[in-house]
């Protein structure tokens, strides 16, 4: 089975703009999450969609937002770029009756914004 | 509210030695608890888990932690560990009721020749 894919791996913005990421969950998988890496921050949870519904949700601001769509596949966006959006964005997907923690993670958009 | 606490950000230690990366929790209700590594330039895999039973849990690589309720920690081990261990171990926990992941900052595992 392929495993999750991200694309693009990498993207280089400029402040204020805006940047569409999307994430391909293994085939079957119908839960996608969003995580934001960085050095100072570690892991942070942005937000969970299950059936094209977001189920939980981080302490983001509305600048970042996520859709899912029929076939599971998700998108996150980030309106409004500023420098400390500069990060690896990772996805992972999760079977919908799967264990805890249970999670599958693709390897990640870096995201740099200049 | 749960947290976690990997109280090393970086560990060192020599090819072929044991090697222990502590993690603690809080929480006032039963948890899960996970391990998961990134190797560089990779995103995330779960290494193990303990969701009930035997308190000692084994995982990929050679990995074993062991779940310590009284003390709230899930510390990971290796007796030897190689060169391809390098890389940043997460340890993260969810309620029984929530599946949602909390994580640890992280500790890097350095592998010195």
């Amino acid at each position: 089975k392929a495993g999750v894919t991200q694309t693009p791996r990498y993207l280089i913005k400029t402040r204020g703009q805006q940047v569409t990421l999307s994430c391909s969950p293994i085939s079957g998988h119908r839960s996608v999450s969003w995580y934001q890496q960085t050095p100072g921050q570690g892991l942070q949870f942005l937000f969970e969609y299950f059936s094209e519904t977001q189920r939980n949700k981080g302490n983001f601001p509305g600048r970042f937002s996520g859709r899912q769509f029929s076939n599971s596949r998700s998108e996150m966006n980030v309106s409004t770029l500023e420098l400390g959006d500069s990060a690896l964005y990772l996805c992972a997907s999760s079977l919908p009756a799967g264990g805890p923690g249970e999670q599958y993670f693709g390897p990640g958009t870096r995201l740099t914004v200049t | 509210a749960q947290s976690v606490t990997q109280l090393d950000s970086q560990v060192p230690v020599f090819e072929e030695a044991p090697v222990e990366l502590r993690c603690n929790y809080s929480s006032s209700v039963s948890v899960y608890l996970f391990w998961y590594v990134q190797y560089p330039n990779q995103g995330l895999q779960l290494l193990l888990k303990y969701l009930s039973g035997s308190t000692l849990v084994k995982g990929i690589n050679g990995f074993e932690a062991e779940f310590n309720k009284s003390q709230t920690s899930f510390h990971l081990r290796k007796p030897s560990v190689h060169i391809s261990d390098t890389a940043e171990y997460f340890c993260a926990v969810s309620e029984h009721s929530n599946y949602q992941l909390i994580w640890g900052a992280g500790t890097k595992l350095i592998i010195k020749p």
